[in-house]
């Protein structure tokens, strides 16, 4: 079975940093573009940050640009986010998920997510 | 960065009835545009991708069109596990950007 397991959000304050996980399973981790998505209370999705398994596609969302690093480590299949000079409106539940194996850039398996709460 | 914008916000329909969502972009995604439904409480859920797409078990009564900049998700009898939100999503260039969503509630 496919599963994405995400771990590490909380509540933090302004400025700090905090690292999310998110642990993959049930699938060739490599062969997948794998992609951070978020959602504040009450509103939509934004799309966080993407990567390939080589880092010959990665990307952020100009509202993370800077303050965010997306990596994963083959080894343990897993996916992960630094965040760094967190601010409130990055307050949101993290999803993670994988690109479709029909087409690059779609999502079709996602995570329960991850709570962050920045708020002193 | 690629804008969509959704429309309606909220649609208000009773089951078995049609139900028509647009996402516009503020330039060309060519057929680069995907819908999700989000129920609360859980993770989204891939409908369509590239326009007219149905992803792996989605039935027959979800339905894509469009091209360019003005897409649409038809939901041709809306059945109950159907009330939801739904989003769409392009990947034509990053930033991959997502609408803000239309609500499709019971009347």
């Amino acid at each position: 079975e496919v599963q994405l397991v995400e771990s590490g959000g909380g509540l933090v304050q302004p400025g700090r940093s905090l690292r999310l996980s998110c642990a993959a399973s049930g699938f060739k981790f490599d062969d997948y573009i794998m992609h951070w998505v978020r959602q504040a209370p009450g509103k939509g999705l934004e799309w966080v940050s993407g990567m390939s398994w080589n880092s010959g596609s990665i990307g952020y969302a100009d509202s993370v640009k800077g303050r965010f690093t997306i990596s994963r480590d083959s080894a343990k299949n897993s996916l992960y986010l630094q965040m760094n000079s967190l601010r409130a409106e990055d307050t949101a539940l993290y999803y993670c998920a994988k690109d479709s194996p029909m087409v690059r850039g779609v999502q079709d398996v996602w995570g329960k997510g991850t709570t962050v709460t920045v708020s002193s | 960065e690629i804008v969509l914008t959704q429309s309606p916000a909220t649609l208000s329909l009773s089951p078995g009835e049609r139900a028509t969502l647009s996402c516009r972009a503020s330039r060309s995604v060519s057929s680069y545009l995907a819908w999700y439904q989000q129920k609360p409480g859980q993770a989204p859920r891939l409908l369509i991708y590239d326009t007219s797409n149905r992803a792996t078990g989605i039935p027959a009564r979800f339905s894509g069109s469009g091209s360019g900049t003005d897409f649409t998700l038809t939901i041709s009898s809306l059945e109950p596990e159907d009330f939801a939100v739904y989003y769409c999503q392009q990947r034509s260039n990053w930033p991959i950007t997502f609408g803000q969503g239309t609500k499709v509630e019971i009347k």
